[in-house]
């Protein structure tokens, strides 16, 4: 599985843009890129999926690059309420998928 | 559906009783996992199964856990005997494997176990 490097934590301010970048230098042809959310006392939650380019869904948009060695996720106009740990994870998934999780990046978001 | 169902929410036990974790997966998900998540360690895979068959246990701290799932609808983790440093929040989750890149994980709320 290929092993991801994201910051260990990021401040931000209601209302504006946040980008977390993932580094996944050692992807796979085959590997999809995934991101979670985990809000404290919770499981973590499926934020968006992508294997290349430009995904977007109501919530946010991933971008990946040509070369697929790292990925942004990009919450427009964030609120208090996104404050939570944002995980990126890289896998084969076809097939005997292995969700395996890193140290995620802790978002605070600042009124 | 009403999701992932674990169940206790919470478990206060004794050093060297047996605890038993229960999780009930998404009707129709073929793949289901076990996650242990402390402050120190954050969001660990113990174990996890794909058609009722465990694939992969390198996660599984000790002897002392282990993991069953008898069936498509039910799955348990043991800890015996438990320690207090197994105290932790214990995730199971499940997820429809095999759909070509379509591996939502979704997760239960949790248990937390707390080891006196």
């Amino acid at each position: 599985l290929a092993k991801t490097t994201q910051p260990i934590s990021m401040d931000s301010y209601e209302g504006q843009e946040v980008n977390i970048t993932c580094s996944h230098n050692n992807i796979a042809t085959n590997d999809y890129i995934t991101w979670y959310q985990q809000f404290p006392s919770q499981g973590p939650r499926f934020i968006i999926q992508g294997y290349k380019t430009k995904v977007t869904n109501e919530v946010a948009s991933l971008f990946i690059p040509a070369d697929r060695k790292s990925s942004t996720l990009s919450l427009p106009r964030v609120s208090l309420s996104d404050t939570a740990v944002y995980y990126c994870l890289v896998g084969d998934f076809f097939g005997n998928e292995k969700l395996t999780f890193g140290t995620g990046t802790r978002l605070t978001i600042i009124p | 559906d009403a999701g992932v169902i674990q169940s206790p929410r919470h478990e206060v036990t004794e050093m060297g009783q047996e605890v038993t974790l229960r999780c009930k997966p998404i009707s129709g998900h073929n793949s289901l996992f076990w996650y242990r998540q402390t402050m120190m360690r954050g969001l660990e895979l113990l174990i996890y199964f794909n058609n009722n068959v465990p694939i992969d246990d390198s996660g599984m701290p000790e002897d002392r856990f282990s993991a069953k799932m008898p069936n498509a609808s039910f799955s348990t983790l043991k800890i015996q005997p438990s320690e207090p440093r197994d105290s932790a929040v214990y995730f199971c989750a499940s997820s429809l494997s095999g759909a070509g890149g379509n591996t939502e994980a979704f997760f239960g709320q949790g248990t937390r176990l707390t080891v006196v």
